[in-house]
């Protein structure tokens, strides 16, 4: 298996453009976190959905975030209009209900600057 | 929220020293997972300990669990540049809820 993909690796925009962050999880993974790493604020649970039903957004930021999850093989995460206070790493990861202990499998993330 | 809190936040020691990094948290937890991150990538899981357990071997790795404390303790033997990364505590509350990670202790091995 290839693992959680994610895309664009690296995102460099300015501020007031839209961002579209893109994730496919391991196939036959029901669950999928979307995670904002910061060095003030670590490792952030932004949203995570099951079976693609969004199930707590509560750390999602603000109205100017958003996600969606149409189909079991693919998400976005996207962010409009961008900040300069939106740059981080964005991390995707899956996992399966059936595994041990819940582990969590994560994407190389998206190094996303606004400027 | 963060649940976890690692400590220390930075570790230097030389190849082949031991290192131990500790992390606390703060609810009731169906198990807990140390994650490596290298710098530039994302998260891979290294090991699990469950509540009803209080040691755990893999490896180099030895994690152990005082669920009274609310704490755990991961030590790296013999220590390897390679082993140079950040490593996360996470924590399962119960159930299916996401894991919750701390902040993370930066290990830097110095050959």
């Amino acid at each position: 298996d290839a693992g959680v993909i994610q895309s664009p690796r690296h995102e460099v925009t300015e501020m007031g453009q839209e961002v579209t962050l893109r994730c496919k999880p391991i196939s036959g993974h029901d669950y999928l976190f979307w995670y904002r790493q910061t060095m003030m604020r670590g490792l952030e649970l932004l949203i995570y959905f099951n079976n693609n039903v969004p199930i707590d957004d509560s750390g999602m930021p603000e109205d100017r975030f958003s996600a969606k999850m149409p189909n079991a093989s693919f998400s976005t995460l996207k962010i409009q209009p961008s900040e300069p206070r939106d740059s981080a790493v964005y991390f995707c990861a899956s996992r399966s209900t059936g595994s041990r202990g819940y582990e969590q499998y994560f994407g190389p993330g998206t190094r996303l600057t606004v400027t | 929220s963060q649940q976890g809190e690692e400590d220390p936040q930075a570790l230097s020691i030389q190849e082949g020293e031991n290192a131990t990094m500790n992390c606390s948290y703060k609810t009731s937890i169906n198990n807990l997972q140390w994650y490596r991150q290298n710098s530039g990538r994302g998260l891979v899981h290294l090991i699990l300990i469950r509540s009803n357990e209080r040691e755990k071997h893999s490896g180099r790795l030895r994690v152990t669990l005082d669920t009274s404390k609310k704490s755990s303790s991961l030590l790296i033997t013999a220590s390897r540049a390679a082993d140079t990364a950040s490593y996360f505590c996470a924590t399962v509350p119960s159930g299916n809820t996401p894991l919750v990670f701390g902040k993370g202790t930066r290990l830097s091995v110095i050959a």
